[in-house]
């Protein structure tokens, strides 16, 4: 069956790089999108970006500057870097399968604080 | 960016009664709409996509129906495991956006 699972570290100091990794299984990355969400506590969900299965990706304008996706289909894997980390970065970050317009199959989401 | 007004913030029901939640999208997104629910210490889960169809595995007392740029999710004959947090979703353009959520607390 199609699983996604993040992982990541758990805390991250301000103006520091984070880096998430996504690992699915049962799905291949050459022909299925994943995109990076995000969820701060008790707030809503943002979209972050997607990358596609031809290896292109989107990036949400609120964030593209600090943002980057990639993979590694060899290892099913996604990856996102986010660098100049701030407190309102604080967030569950959750991986998902983007079907043709809407998100299936979600990874079980990593929380990530950012605080010194 | 399209914004989608979700109402109401919250909502409380009696088992058994059916409950309505609404998304408001800022421009017309062609019925790309999705609707999901999420557990406490859960990630969502897909419940509707294109405004009105029921993922697999979903019982059919969730349904979902448009009119205009108003969307809509029923559900009916609520049921302990009904409580949780509702989101909309629009994937008509970049960026994805989503509702600000509802909670569905069941009396």
């Amino acid at each position: 069956q199609v699983q996604l699972k993040e992982s990541g570290p758990g805390l991250v100091q301000p103006s520091q790089t984070l880096s998430l990794t996504c690992t699915v299984s049962g799905l291949s990355l050459t022909s299925n999108s994943v995109s990076w969400i995000r969820q701060p506590p008790g707030k809503g969900l943002e979209w972050m970006g997607v990358i596609w299965s031809n290896g292109g990706t989107d990036y949400n304008s609120a964030i593209k500057s600090r943002l980057s996706i990639s993979r590694d289909t060899s290892k099913s894997q996604v990856f996102l870097k986010m660098n100049s980390l701030q407190t309102e970065d604080t967030a569950m970050y959750f991986c998902a399968r983007k079907g043709e317009a809407y998100f299936d199959y979600w990874g079980q989401g990593v929380m990530v604080t950012v605080s010194s | 960016d399209i914004q989608m007004t979700q109402s109401p913030a919250s909502l409380s029901a009696s088992l058994g009664e059916t409950v309505s939640i609404e998304c408001l999208a800022s421009e017309d997104i062609y019925s790309n709409l999705a609707w999901y629910q999420q557990k406490p210490g859960k990630s969502p889960q897909l419940l509707i996509y294109y405004a009105s169809s029921l993922q697999d595995g979903v019982p059919s007392r969730f349904s979902g129906s448009e009119s205009g740029t108003q969307y809509s999710l029923e559900i009916n004959s609520l049921q302990p495991e009904d409580e949780g947090d509702y989101f909309c979703q629009q994937s008509y353009k970049f960026p994805l956006t989503f509702g600000s959520g509802t909670k569905l607390e069941i009396k």
